[in-house]
């Protein structure tokens, strides 16, 4: 079964750190380009950050850009997200997601998507 | 960056009835259009992409439409089940949007 679980997730200050990790299983990991997505109490979804399969080629949205770090290991099947100066604003449900078909990271939908993890940033 | 917006923000429906919910793109995205399904708790699941092709294991009464700037998603007879909120997103750029979500609830 192709499945993707999130952790790391927690109640953080503002300013502070956080890394969320997602283990993937299932399918070949390193083949596919991967994101995290968040999610804000009561709003709707944003896209936050991807990178390749290779891992090589990431990309951040303009509101974590700098703060953000997405990486991956693909010996452990991981996806990352390191968040650093972490905002109130950045208080969401984080899922990580798989993109559909495999190869570089691009124009794609989102076909497999975790559980999620919650981070609260609050002093 | 590309704006999504949908229409309406909420819909109320019957078990049975015919639902269309609307999602604009602020420029053309060809056909880079998908909808998802998202119920309370739980993650958005795939439901159209490509603006009208249906992901594996979607029931077909959902169908989605459109290109450019509008599309629809339609649900040709509403069932308990799919009470939840949809999104759309464009995928026309890797800088992806998601519109805001409209939530179908039982009138």
């Amino acid at each position: 079964e192709v499945q993707l679980l999130e952790s790391g997730g927690g109640l953080v200050q503002p300013g502070g750190s956080l890394r969320l990790s997602c283990a993937a299983s299932g399918f070949t990991f390193s083949r596919y380009a991967m994101t995290w997505v968040r999610q804000a109490p009561g709003k709707g979804l944003e896209w936050v950050s991807g990178l390749s399969g290779s891992g090589v080629s990431t990309y951040h949205a303009d509101s974590v850009k700098g703060r953000f770090t997405i990486s991956r290991d693909n010996s452990k099947n991981t996806l990352y997200l390191q968040m650093y100066s972490l905002r109130v604003d950045d208080t969401a449900v984080y899922y990580c997601a798989k993109l559909k078909n495999g190869g570089d990271y691009g124009s794609d939908v989102f076909d497999i998507w975790g559980q999620g993890t919650m981070v609260t940033v609050s002093s | 960056d590309i704006q999504m917006t949908q229409s309406p923000s909420t819909l109320s429906a019957s078990v049975g009835d015919r639902v269309t919910i609307t999602c604009r793109a602020s420029q053309s995205i060809s056909s880079w259009l998908a909808w998802y399904q998202q119920k309370p708790g739980k993650a958005p699941k795939l439901l159209i992409y490509d603006a009208s092709s249906l992901e594996s294991g979607v029931p077909s009464r959902f169908s989605g439409s459109g290109s450019g700037t509008e599309f629809t998603l339609t649900i040709s007879s509403l069932q308990p089940d799919d009470f939840a909120t949809y999104h759309c997103q464009q995928y026309n750029s890797y800088l992806f949007t998601f519109g805001p979500g409209t939530k179908v609830d039982i009138k």
